[in-house]
């Protein structure tokens, strides 16, 4: 079974630019999550998709972030403008039911706004 | 606001020794606490769980023990090996009632570090 995957792993921007990050969830996993750490804080819950729907956002730090999962399979997330703040390694999730028993998470993508 | 509260930030030890690492919690109404194993460059791994129900538990190596009435819980590693040198996350979560039961709230973590 094939993992989460996340891309890229890496990305360094100016602070203004956008940035996508991408998240494939294992494969028939309906729920799917993105956490962000912030230089070595705790790791924290930004939202929560059930398929294409968005079940909780409370996490998600103000506007300037977009999350989108078309059609249920994959997720984007992105920072538009992005500001120094926005530094971190962000972490997407996925499982199968809706407990956080069953989380399996991606390797993270590293996103530095310089 | 930090719900949990994770330390040391970080930890030496020598292999054979046992590693301990406290978590401790504010919110009651957490009823699932995992622990997360980290390895560079790759995302958080489950390594073990325990529910408020029970005082302990132990897989392998590793034993979570949970006090309710401090709101505290922790994770020991017997034996530690240069293998175990990793980040480790506490975490928990809220009763599936509260309607936020999926999301996990973390720990800030701790940078384990096993000497041969």
């Amino acid at each position: 079974e094939a993992g989460v995957t996340q891309f890229p792993s890496h990305s360094v921007i100016e602070k203004g630019q956008t940035v996508t990050l991408r998240c494939d969830p294992i494969s028939g996993h309906d729920n799917l999550y993105w956490y962000r750490r912030v230089m070595g804080k705790e790791i924290k819950f930004l939202l929560h998709f059930v398929k294409e729907s968005k079940q909780d956002e409370s996490g998600m730090p103000n506007n300037r972030f977009l999350a989108e999962r078309t059609g249920g399979t994959y997720s984007t997330l992105k920072v538009q403008p992005a500001e120094l703040e926005d530094s971190g390694v962000y972490f997407c999730a996925s499982s199968q039911d809706d407990r956080p028993y069953g989380y399996t998470f991606g390797s993270g993508t590293r996103l530095t706004v310089v | 606001q930090q719900q949990v509260k994770q330390s040391p930030q970080s930890l030496i030890v020598q292999k054979g020794g046992i590693s301990i690492i406290n978590c401790a919690y504010e919110n009651t109404a957490f009823d699932y606490f995992p622990w997360y194993q980290q390895f560079p460059g790759k995302g958080p791994a489950l390594l073990i769980a325990i529910r408020p129900d029970v005082s302990e538990k132990k897989e392998g190596r590793f034993t979570i023990s949970f006090n309710k009435s401090a709101k505290q819980f922790s994770l020991h590693i017997m034996d530690s090996q240069p293998g175990d040198s990793a980040t480790y996350f506490c975490a928990a979560s809220l009763s599936i009632s509260s309607g936020s039961a999926r999301q996990l709230t973390f720990g800030s973590g701790t940078q384990l570090t096993v000497l041969p």
